[in-house]
């Protein structure tokens, strides 16, 4: 049972390059969430789903896009990257309570 | 202004110390979260409540709904305690989004 695993670990882009970020979880989790975390702030939620097949925007969606095709796969999808896209980003998914469970996170540097 | 408020956001303490990191809040929440994210960035949920007080080893979580306000204590507190400990709301509604505080960073010195 891996929980939630990000793919890839660490990346860096040129700016205006493309790239997408997969959560995965094994726990049959209906509601899956992207964040980004960012020095001296609190995480800010990116997008979210509530089950298969459904997306919403959090707080700060602009740039970013999303796919939920399998109820066990988020994704993230960065289509013209920037600078201002450089961040660590947290996936996380929950079941019918509240605890979120977090990803390891991925590393991205955007030049 | 932020809508959940940690306080402090640097603490320095010596091992054996009692800690305490607070939070409040100014919207309506479901349940409200401490989590703790080592300086390897992985973030584990602590304890998660929505009333009265939780205990977990050396871990104490209380909120007072009415005040708007949590605390996380440490008793005993340990070298391997540092870290940095996050507070966030979970909001009302089917996905419960949760809004986060922007951290205490906490090093206990041996």
């Amino acid at each position: 049972n891996a929980g939630v695993t990000q793919t890839p670990k660490f990346r860096v882009l040129k700016t205006g390059q493309s790239m997408t970020l997969l959560c995965a979880q094994d726990m049959n989790h209906e509601y899956m969430y992207w964040y980004r975390q960012d020095p001296g702030m609190g995480l800010r939620l990116i997008h979210y789903s509530v089950g298969e097949g459904t997306t919403a925007k959090g707080e700060v969606p602009d740039g970013y896009n999303v796919s939920r095709l399998k109820k066990q796969n988020f994704l993230l999808g960065l289509e013209s990257a920037a600078p201002s896209q450089t961040s660590v980003y947290f996936c996380a998914s929950r079941d019918r309570g509240y605890e979120q469970y977090f990803g390891p996170g991925t590393r991205l540097t955007v030049t | 202004k932020n809508e959940v408020e940690q306080s402090p956001q640097n603490l320095t303490a010596q091992e054996g110390e009692f800690i305490t990191i607070n939070c409040s809040y100014s919207v309506g929440i479901s349940a409200l979260h401490w989590l703790q994210q080592h300086p390897g960035g992985g973030i584990v949920s602590l304890f998660m409540l929505s009333s009265g007080k939780k205990k977990h080893g050396r871990l104490i979580a209380t909120i007072n709904i009415q005040e708007k306000h949590s605390s996380l204590h440490i008793t005993a507190s340990h070298p391997r305690d540092s870290a940095v400990y996050i507070c966030a709301v979970a909001l009302s509604g089917s996905a419960r989004q949760l809004t986060f505080g922007s951290g205490t960073q906490l090093t206990v010195l041996p």
